[in-house]
């Protein structure tokens, strides 16, 4: 069983056009996050969720929007993509919210990459 | 200052050999350190978290230095599957849920 899984795996698309990729978790967690990894390889926070609610919003432009129908998944739509967008995109989940020091470890998802034209 | 820098690599290791390297930190706030391991084009996959007192799991010793803000991670021993990137990783309590990771050290064991 797949604990952190995301779809697609892979994303080729146009400037301009809206797209979204989605994320679940049957960790049973109660914190998700996306993070944007990009040709050199830094792995930057972008979104937290702690039981459905927003906790981290980096300085994300507004073109991305996390969606958290429930603590299982946390989607992440961006708009207008940009060629700049093009990336790796990882979700994650962990057990807290990153205050019970060694109990937060991560587990990530398979990544999806993204690629704009 | 990036919050978490390492030696980007990559350390060229001959197999059997013994290889270490560290990762600094910022923010002397900083509670909770990881060493994370990231092969090509896959997901970053917890190797061990970093206990105060250092700590070990087999072949991988990791180690904490909270006066000078660094944290290391020793790989004895050597083999060919240890061959991928490590990410060190840093939560501080006073951003909550925020991971900082680092680049990634780049570490290929050669035969």
């Amino acid at each position: 069983d797949t604990a952190v899984s995301q779809t697609p795996k892979y994303l080729v698309t146009q400037m301009g056009n809206d797209k979204s990729i989605k994320c679940e978790q049957n960790l049973g967690h109660d914190t998700m996050y996306w993070y944007k990894q990009d040709s050199k390889k830094f792995l930057k926070i972008m979104f937290s969720y702690n039981n459905k609610e927003l906790i981290i919003n980096e300085t994300v432009p507004n073109r991305f929007s996390p969606k958290s129908p429930d603590k299982a998944h946390l989607n992440l739509h961006i708009n207008s993509l940009e060629l700049g967008d093009s990336a790796v995109y990882f979700c994650a989940s962990s057990q807290g919210e990153g205050l019970a020091g060694h109990t937060d470890t991560q587990y990530f998802g398979p990544g999806t990459r993204l690629t704009v034209l | 200052r990036k919050e978490v820098e390492q030696d980007p690599g990559p350390f060229n290791v001959p197999e059997g050999a013994t290889v270490a390297f560290n990762c600094t930190y910022s923010n002397s706030a900083s509670q909770s350190f990881f060493w994370y391991r990231q092969d090509c084009r896959k997901e970053p996959k917890l190797l061990m978290s970093v206990y105060s007192s250092g700590n070990e799991d087999g072949r991988f010793t990791a180690q904490l230095n909270r006066a000078s803000q660094y944290i290391s991670l020793l790989i004895r021993d050597s083999k060919l599957s240890d061959s991928a990137t490590y990410l060190c990783v840093v939560n501080m309590y006073d951003s909550w849920g925020k991971f900082q990771f680092g680049a990634g050290t780049q570490v290929v064991v050669t035969p």
